[in-house]
């Protein structure tokens, strides 16, 4: 069954250091999207991606955050001056969006890379 | 705007007591999506169930049931005969009908005590 992948699964930085958290989303999904869940809280949604540009995002998802699929495959989410607040699980999703199709409405979330800035 | 209430932040039981994870939603749209996450120790999430709005039919998949009433905006999951390797974080989480970001609860934490 198709799933979602993402790499690394562990990612240990620096504060001050840039990071690429990497997600290969579901083969013909059109949705794409980050969450966020700092340890032992909610998961909190980030940003969504369709078209290649941007259609939601939260206020959690400031101008450290951006957003890009460089390829036919790959999403990717990167920070650009990590900070220690940024420490958390980091959740890839991504959705079919045809209409009619089977769970069109659902979200398929990946394994997660788990953050940690020192 | 949208919001999802799990309001029982940790719950114990023993083994093979049956278990009730609450979950109260909000929303003004009439077409939404419920949906139940596990979160088990390895931090992954794992989906269980997903009903849609004019659907209020209970479901049961094994050990697993769930009760949605619109009438209470509930959408509450059952575990029968809990065993340990329940013990987890549950999530329940609404979508509306665009489908875009999911609005997910606080999460309860369950321990199965053997």
């Amino acid at each position: 069954e198709p799933e979602v992948t993402q790499t690394p699964s562990h990612q240990v930085t620096q504060m001050g250091q840039e990071v690429i958290l990497r997600c290969v989303p579901i083969s013909n999904h059109l949705y794409f999207y980050w969450y966020r869940q700092i340890l032992g809280q909610k998961v909190e949604f980030l940003v969504s991606f369709y078209n290649n540009e941007i259609s939601e995002k939260s206020e959690i998802f400031d101008d450290q955050f951006s957003v890009e699929r460089p390829d036919g495959s790959n999403f990717t989410l990167k920070i650009r001056s990590t900070k220690l607040e940024d420490s958390a699980m980091y959740f890839c999703a991504s959705r079919s969006g045809l209409a009619g199709g089977k769970g069109d409405n659902e979200q398929f979330f990946g394994p997660g890379t788990r953050l940690t800035v020192l | 705007a949208q919001k999802v209430t799990q309001a029982q932040t940790e719950i114990s039981v023993v083994e093979k007591e049956d278990v009730t994870l609450d979950c109260v939603y909000e929303t003004r749209d009439t077409t939404y999506y419920l949906f139940w996450y596990k979160q088990p120790p390895s931090g992954e999430l794992v989906f269980l169930i997903r009903r849609n709005s004019f659907d209020e039919q209970n479901e049961i998949s094994g050990r697993y049931s769930w009760n949605f009433q619109k009438s209470t905006s509930s959408f509450n999951f059952t575990i029968t005969a809990s065993q340990v390797v329940d013990s987890a974080v549950y999530f329940c989480a609404l979508t509306l009908a665009t489908g875009n970001q999911f609005y997910f609860g606080t999460g309860t934490s369950l321990t199965v005590i053997p």
